[in-house]
């Protein structure tokens, strides 16, 4: 079974600091994706990666980056962590369009 | 504009009742996927379905593709069915998938 590791369960950080949330995957899957989920708003795509230091925009990029400088882990980075970045982030892969495996989710609170 | 819509919501049922959550889409799809996810859990894949019907235990999922929509049936519900629902399509073009904002179940004893 393909199994995606998300490094916390629950983290809480304060206004301003710099966060890394990693994902790492041990399949060979091409694909990762970062989301978070709010209530009432369901998953909603914050960036995701296709190869190697590639990467692409989602629908909600703003105030995070992320960087894949190996296959198997893709992290989210948020620069300067605000209130509003509150949420359960999700990380998942997929092998192209077979399915994506989800990470068990970092819930994240800014304080 | 949301590519997926779950209805309903929000659903409590009485254990052993039989419950159906639906979903419509309005892109071309080459699958269409069903998703649980406890609370605090991490989402788990229930079914992957691209036609017709499929059946694991209690849980059945159906697909129409002409009418673009799928449906999940629980019958015999239980206390431990409750969790969210997350329907999702994988489109024709592109790697991404289009979520549903979930349906939330309670199952009360």
């Amino acid at each position: 079974d393909v199994k995606v590791t998300q490094s916390s369960r629950y983290l809480v950080k304060r206004t301003g600091e710099k966060v890394f949330l990693e994902c790492v995957q041990d399949m060979d899957h091409e694909n990762m994706f970062w989301y978070r989920q709010d209530p009432g708003l369901g998953l909603r795509l914050i960036y995701f990666s296709y190869d190697v230091k590639m990467k692409e925009k989602g629908d909600i990029p703003e105030g995070y980056s992320v960087s894949r400088e190996k296959k198997e882990r893709f992290s989210l980075i948020l620069e300067s962590a605000s209130t509003n970045q509150t949420s359960m982030y999700l990380c998942a892969s997929s092998l192209q369009r077979y399915g994506y495996t989800f990470g068990s989710g970092t819930r994240l609170t800014v304080v | 504009k949301n590519e997926v819509e779950q209805s309903p919501q929000n659903l409590t049922a009485q254990e052993g009742e039989f419950i159906t959550i639906n979903c419509s889409y309005s892109v071309g799809i080459s699958a269409l996927h069903w998703l649980q996810q406890h609370p605090g859990g991490g989402i788990v894949s229930l079914f992957m379905l691209s036609s017709g019907k499929k059946k694991h235990g209690r849980l059945i999922a159906t697909i129409n593709i002409q009418e673009k929509h799928s449906s999940l049936h629980i019958t015999a519900s239980h206390p431990r069915d409750s969790a969210v629902y997350i329907c999702a399509v994988s489109p024709h073009t592109g790697n991404q998938f289009y979520f549903g904002t979930g349906t939330s179940l309670t199952v009360i004893p």
